[in-house]
């Protein structure tokens, strides 16, 4: 089973700062990696992926993934009291039927 | 728009009772999941599907069955529920047969056994 954990586990940013999240996984041979997004009473949202090493931006998300140091970060540019939610990385296992969640950080951007 | 949708809402019963949380999806999406979420232990896997009439052991199975009666319907069964399984409980789908291919989530249920 995959071994999945992030930090911080909580994080306060001035809006229009960069948050910055963390992830480190177990198993380096795993499929494409997620950022998912959860809002209070919601199910989590696909946010973002990532397969080869390096980074991949979309919009305001930047990720950048490392497979030797089996870690994965998720960069919230110019953020917003929106962005406020629980993050949660996501690792797939090799045969890429089932995922395997972090606990997740808690963001929260004030105005 | 793809759907998840989950029922009830929300559901209290009394240990020992029996319990049926129901997820239907219109995604078309061969896999279907059922986790639950716990503070200090996140989403963790129950049971999974891949198709009607298939399920899969997840990582914490123990008093829980799962059964898969369409490509659309799953359902999550406690024959008796405990309070340990008070938890908040997720359903969602995904197309395996594509790489890369992501979760669509159900608004969960949130059950209490008292």
């Amino acid at each position: 089973q995959e071994k999945v954990q992030q930090s911080p586990e909580s994080l306060i940013v001035p809006e229009g700062a960069m948050s910055s999240l963390n992830c480190t996984f177990s198993n380096s041979a795993s499929q494409s990696i997620w950022w998912y997004q959860q809002h209070p009473g919601k199910g989590p949202e696909a946010l973002i992926s990532i397969f080869s090493n390096g980074n991949k931006k979309e919009g305001r998300l930047t990720v950048y993934l490392n497979r030797a140091s089996l870690h994965v970060s998720l960069h919230i540019r110019d953020s917003q009291p929106s962005d406020s939610a629980v993050y949660l990385c996501a690792v797939p296992n090799s045969a890429g039927n089932k995922l395997t969640f972090g606990i997740g950080t808690r963001v929260l951007v004030r105005p | 728009e793809a759907a998840v949708t989950q029922s009830p809402r929300n559901k209290v019963t009394v240990t020992g009772g029996n319990v049926t949380l129901s997820c239907r999806q219109t995604n078309s999406h061969n896999y279907m999941y059922w986790y639950r979420q716990d503070t200090g232990h996140g989403l963790r896997l129950i049971h999974y599907s891949y198709g009607a009439g298939n399920l899969q052991i997840g990582d914490v199975p123990d008093g829980y069955k799962a059964t898969r009666t369409t490509q659309e319907d799953f359902f999550l069964l406690l024959e008796l529920a405990s309070p340990s399984q008070t938890s908040l409980y997720f359903c969602a789908s995904s197309d395996a047969r594509q790489t890369n291919s992501d979760y669509t989530f159900g608004s969960g249920t949130r059950l209490l056994v008292i």
